[in-house]
């Protein structure tokens, strides 16, 4: 069974790193198929991707937060790292790691979800 | 960025109604679409890839079409468990981007 879970800060002040691990189960990050994505949804609104990695060498972020945002490999196998820098009030709300498939051609769809952490940005 | 741009974003509708959710991109994004049901307070839940492929264990009565720019996803007598929000998601370029969901409330 695929499992991924978000941990980490429930509150962060601004202008402080973010660190949030995502911990996978039942696959692997591996460069073919299967790789690790962060989502996140501020209060009522849209989902917005953070970026994703399938390897060290393979990764990608969207260029409004590439400058903030790093996603890396964790101390163990089966561990995802999102760190995103110089956190903001408007970056409140709630993230998710996913897996990430790799289709033909240009598909890619989050076919597993974590259940989310809320991250609230306040002094 | 490719905008996707959801109609309507939110609509009510009884229990058996026949439900159409559109969503455009703003470029052609061939068939690369894919679609999520959030229930409240939950993850997003991948329904149908590629525009029109059901994902493993999702209800016949969730089905999706479209190519291009425009896009549609129909739930057949809608059942009681599909009152949620449904996301477009594109994945023709990056940054792979979302619509702003479509909220289905009982009537």
């Amino acid at each position: 069974q695929v499992t991924l879970k978000e941990s980490g800060p429930v509150l962060v002040k601004p202008t402080e790193t973010l660190t949030l691990t995502c911990t996978v189960s039942g696959f692997s990050v591996n460069k073919a198929r299967f790789g690790v994505s962060w989502i996140r949804q501020p209060p009522g609104k849209a989902l917005e991707w953070l970026g994703h990695m399938f390897s060290s060498d393979e990764k990608s972020y969207p260029t409004s937060l590439k400058s903030r945002l790093s996603i890396s490999k964790g101390t163990s196998e089966n561990l995802v790292v999102l760190t995103m820098t110089d956190m903001d009030p408007e970056d409140t709300g709630t993230y998710y790691c996913a897996r990430i498939f790799r289709g033909s051609g240009w598909s890619f769809d989050f076919d597993v979800w974590g259940q989310g952490a809320l991250v609230t940005v306040s002094s | 960025d490719i905008l996707m741009t959801q109609s309507p974003s939110s609509l009510s509708a009884s229990v058996g109604d026949r439900v159409t959710i559109t969503c455009r991109a703003s470029q052609s994004i061939a068939g690369y679409l894919n679609w999520y049901q959030q229930r409240p307070g939950k993850a997003p839940k991948l329904l149908i890839f590629g525009a029109s492929t059901l994902q493993s264990g999702v209800p016949s009565r969730f089905s999706g079409s479209g190519s291009g720019t425009d896009f549609t996803l129909t739930i057949n007598s809608l059942q009681p468990e599909d009152f949620a929000t449904y996301h477009c998601q594109q994945s023709y370029n990056t940054p792979l981007t979302f619509g702003g969901g479509t909220k289905v409330e009982i009537k």
